[in-house]
């Protein structure tokens, strides 16, 4: 399977506890984005990477996520002192130069 | 500020009618259009794109129309059958990230 893969697909944790999801891009994309969605909303943006720069951020993403691209292949996302605000499916999406972007399965968190 | 708007969250069509979704944008600077499927517990997979340059793309029975003059672009898709039936997001882009609308709930009636 070539496609954008992200692990864990569901991850529960209790509020104050630090989570990590990693996103694996299709090999050839040089372009790698962050997304969250939450009920009845469409994806929200959060970050843009090309190659390992980090190139755009949201005033979504608030001091407690960063994100990490190194090596300009896989990315990580980490939430810091998690909240319930914090739940939502959180989507990884990679994009070649002459493509449309391709989206992994997501991950959903549950903050209790 | 919700620069791309899907302002019907739902269409009911019969099996084998049109369907057609809307979507509407304030921001003229968006230059690349795609439409996605969603079904329920999985990410979006990308359906068809239009650039800016254009005013039609077709792939089979899907159709996206863009009238730029007016911001709007939809999505045609006949005949509909029922395996059409999922959550359609339209997104926009500038070239540096996609802006989504909020989504239409497709069911495709047998």
């Amino acid at each position: 399977d070539t496609g954008v893969s992200q692990d864990p697909r569901h991850k529960i944790t209790k509020r104050g506890q630090n989570v990590t999801f990693r996103c694996d891009p299709i090999s050839e994309h040089n372009r790698l984005y962050w997304y969250r969605q939450t009920l009845g909303q469409g994806p929200e943006f959060l970050t843009y990477f090309q190659n390992e720069a980090q190139l755009e951020k949201s005033r979504l993403l608030s001091d407690r996520f960063s994100a990490e691209r190194p090596k300009g292949s896989f990315s990580t996302l980490e939430i810091q002192r998690t909240e319930q605000g914090d739940s939502a499916m959180y989507l990884c999406a990679s994009q070649g130069d002459a493509t449309s972007g391709f989206f992994g399965p997501g991950t959903r968190l549950t903050v209790l | 500020d919700q620069q791309v708007k899907q302002n019907s969250p739902s269409l009911s069509v019969q099996e084998g009618r049109i369907s057609i979704l809307n979507c509407d944008y304030t921001n003229s600077m968006f230059d690349y259009f795609l439409w996605y499927k969603k079904y329920p517990a999985e990410g979006p997979t990308f359906l068809i794109s239009i650039s800016s340059i254009k005013d039609k793309n077709e792939d089979g029975r899907f159709t996206v129309f863009l009238n730029k003059s007016a911001k709007h672009l939809s999505l045609h898709i006949v005949p509909s059958q029922p395996g059409d039936s999922a959550v359609y997001f339209c997104a926009a882009s500038p070239g540096n990230q996609f802006y989504f609308g909020t989504g239409t709930s497709l069911t495709v009636i047998p």
